[in-house]
């Protein structure tokens, strides 16, 4: 079993509608990171979070610490938010990034 | 412009022929770190460097070497690359070990 699991592997939604991506995860953490893979391949850096949730403009992220469980939520979708979604996890001992597989998001107009 | 520099961005080379793939920072981040990216297996990190001369494996280090002799380069060497490294690859670097990450752009390579 992965230490990092997310779901979905695949989305597909309408223009408008409210998406959730979930992560799990199975260590301690000390950081939780959500990151967007755009079609052309390169990453950036939504979140990090270690508690609590954070919010960025239609994006919100939300953690667990007790259920080990993330939530990447996107209000108002648009086709430009078409992209892979990733979960990564700094364990609470060690300084080395865990990474899920991955989400792969498609907003049709 | 905050950035991180990977150079080249694709790159086709011969199995055997050492090659460097460079990485630079214009943040002063003390944290710099390699992955690698493979269809199924998601992002795996191969070499990961705390400050200047400290540097450490990631879970994919065999095949691979890093050098952090200043702070804004972290170079990721393969001395005698094969087919079984080909991949896309990022370089990274953060402030600190808990905050947030800056990806260069990707480097595509292939051996052949």
């Amino acid at each position: 079993k992965n230490e990092v699991e997310q779901s979905p592997q695949n989305l597909t939604a309408q223009e408008g509608e409210f998406i959730t991506i979930n992560c799990s995860y199975s260590v301690g953490i000390s950081a939780l990171h959500w990151l967007q893979q755009h079609p052309g391949g390169g990453i950036v850096s939504l979140f990090m979070l270690s508690s609590g949730k954070k919010k960025h403009g239609r994006l919100i992220a939300t953690i667990n610490i007790q259920e080990k469980h993330s939530s990447l939520h996107i209000t108002a979708s648009h086709p430009r938010d078409s992209a892979v979604y990733i979960c990564a996890v700094k364990p609470a001992s060690g300084s080395r990034l865990t990474f899920g597989e991955g989400t792969q998001l498609t907003v049709n107009p | 412009e905050a950035q991180v520099t990977q150079n080249p961005r694709y790159l086709i080379t011969v199995t055997g022929k050492k090659l460097t793939v460079t990485c630079s920072q214009n943040m002063n981040h003390e944290y710099m770190s390699w992955y690698r990216q493979d269809p199924g297996l998601g992002l795996r990190q191969i070499y990961y460097s705390m400050n200047v001369e400290v540097t450490d494996k990631g879970d994919v280090p065999e095949g691979y070497k890093v050098s952090r002799k200043e702070k804004r380069n972290f170079p990721l060497i393969l001395e005698s690359p094969s087919p079984n490294q080909t991949s896309l690859y990022f370089c990274a670097s953060s402030r600190q070990l808990n905050y947030g990450y800056t990806f260069g752009s990707g480097t595509r390579l292939t051996v052949v």
